[in-house]
């Protein structure tokens, strides 16, 4: 059973660029949430979305946008990037349907902004 | 506001002794409660959970006990091996619905150094 894919895995961007990153669930789950990983900060919820809703949103500014597509496959972009965005950014795929689940992630892309 | 805490930055324990990784919390309405591990450069990876209906859940070397009236979970690993050396994160959800879906809410992570 294939597991979450994350592309592309290291990603270096120009402060002021755009940023897309990509997500591919583990097949049957709905549910795809994305996750920020700074030192300082730690592991921060950005959003989270089901049957291509976005269900949850955290607390970061609308530079940060995603969205799902009718196959679970999610997009998160990140506009007008800047240094502080650099950061592993995670993706967790579950069923969606209990809290209970471990969700599951991916190897994370690693976004590095000069 | 920090809903999770992870007061030990670092633990180092013998291998095949215990290894105890403490988590508190604030937020009453956690119903969930997770452990992760995690390696630089790779995602977490989730090893044991326990609903707030519980007080132990057991798998394997793994243990989570929950004591919800002092807000407090604990990770038992016993033995404890070298290959367990890794960062643990605590993490919590409320899965109340409406606006709780998929929301994981992390402390900052323990440092387990396992010795040979």
């Amino acid at each position: 059973k294939a597991g979450v894919t994350q592309t592309p895995r290291y990603l270096i961007k120009t402060r002021g660029q755009q940023v897309t990153l990509s997500c591919s669930p583990i097949s049957g789950h709905r549910s795809v949430s994305w996750y920020q990983q700074t030192p300082g900060q730690g592991l921060q919820f950005l959003f989270e979305y089901f049957s291509e809703t976005q269900r949850n949103k955290g607390n970061f500014p609308g530079r940060f946008s995603g969205r799902q597509f009718s196959n679970s496959r999610s997009e998160m972009n990140v506009s007008t990037l800047e240094l502080g965005d650099s950061a592993l950014y995670l993706c967790a795929s579950s069923p969606g349907t209990s809290g209970g689940y471990g969700y599951t992630f991916g190897s994370g892309t690693r976004l590095t902004v000069v | 506001d920090q809903q999770v805490k992870q007061n030990s930055p670092s633990l180092s324990v013998q291998e095949g002794r215990i290894s105890i990784l403490n988590c508190d919390y604030t937020n009453s309405m956690f119903d969930y409660f997770l452990w992760y591990k995690k390696y630089p450069a790779e995602g977490p990876t989730f090893l044991i959970s326990i609903s707030s209906i519980k007080d132990k859940n057991e798998d394997g070397r793994f243990t989570v006990f929950l004591n919800k009236s002092a807000k407090h979970l604990s990770l038992h690993i016993v033995p404890s091996q070298p290959g367990d050396s890794a960062v643990y994160f605590c993490a919590a959800s409320a899965y109340a619905g409406g606006t709780s879906y998929g929301k994981l809410t992390f402390g900052q992570g323990t440092i387990l150094t396992v010795h040979p």
